[in-house]
């Protein structure tokens, strides 16, 4: 079945460093890939998209691109802030599975002052 | 106006007892959700309904009953609760296409004592 494998976190960045974090997936077909964001004690909101091969989702300075020869969807920001830290999740959402989301674990990012 | 939401927020119960959680959507979306985030932050689906229908049942112990009395609701049932339910519920909804995001209510925090 379907799958995403993130880099394992916790990930401790100083202000102003430049974040990344990998994302690959797993699966048939051609699905939707995104990148959501849960702030300490909040639900999840979606931070970016991409549907289709070499789309590139942006928003709020962080963007990932949809790769499909490396089956990546790798999330980077060019200075981070300390309001960045957050848990970030890498999911995809395909036809095969009635459309719900599949989600990473999640990677922990701490950004310190 | 909030989006998708559900309550409520905290749900603290005894072991044994039998408990709901609710989710309403205003989006005028066709397709509800129910994701688990164990204490480790990971999220996976349980339920999914569209139109009222069920489309996917993950692997959920019985015990766990999902209701949608119409496109806009869909409310969770929990019987017998065990200590191991203790996880935060989501609820969430989209439209069926697959390269559209799904929305999340805040989360519901339940502890079995």
């Amino acid at each position: 079945g379907d799958s995403v494998t993130q880099m394992e976190g916790p990930v401790t960045l100083s202000e102003e460093a430049f974040l990344t974090i990998n994302c690959t997936y797993t699966a048939t077909g051609y699905p939707s890939l995104f990148w959501y964001v849960q702030y300490p004690g909040e639900g999840l909101q979606l931070l970016l998209k991409a549907t289709k091969a070499d789309d590139k989702g942006s928003n709020k300075g962080f963007e990932a691109t949809y790769r499909k020869e490396t089956t990546s969807f790798h999330l980077e920001k060019g200075s981070v802030q300390v309001s960045d830290s957050a848990v970030y999740f890498c999911a995809l959402r395909n036809s095969n599975s009635g459309y719900a989301l599949n989600f990473g674990k999640g990677t922990s990012l701490l950004v310190t002052p | 106006d909030t989006a998708v939401s559900q309550t409520p927020k905290y749900l603290v119960t005894q072991m044994g007892n039998d408990k709901s959680i609710k989710c309403e959507q205003n989006l005028g979306h066709d397709t509800m959700y129910w994701y688990k985030q164990d204490s480790k932050k990971f999220l996976k689906i349980m339920f999914s309904y569209n139109n009222k229908e069920l489309i996917i049942n993950e692997t959920v112990p019985n015990r766990f009953s999902p209701k949608s009395p119409d496109k806009a609701h869909l409310n969770l049932h929990i019987n017998s609760l065990e200590l191991g339910d203790s996880a935060v519920y989501f609820c969430a909804s989209s439209q069926t296409a697959g390269g559209t995001e799904a929305f999340f209510g805040q989360g519901t925090r339940l502890t079995v004592v």
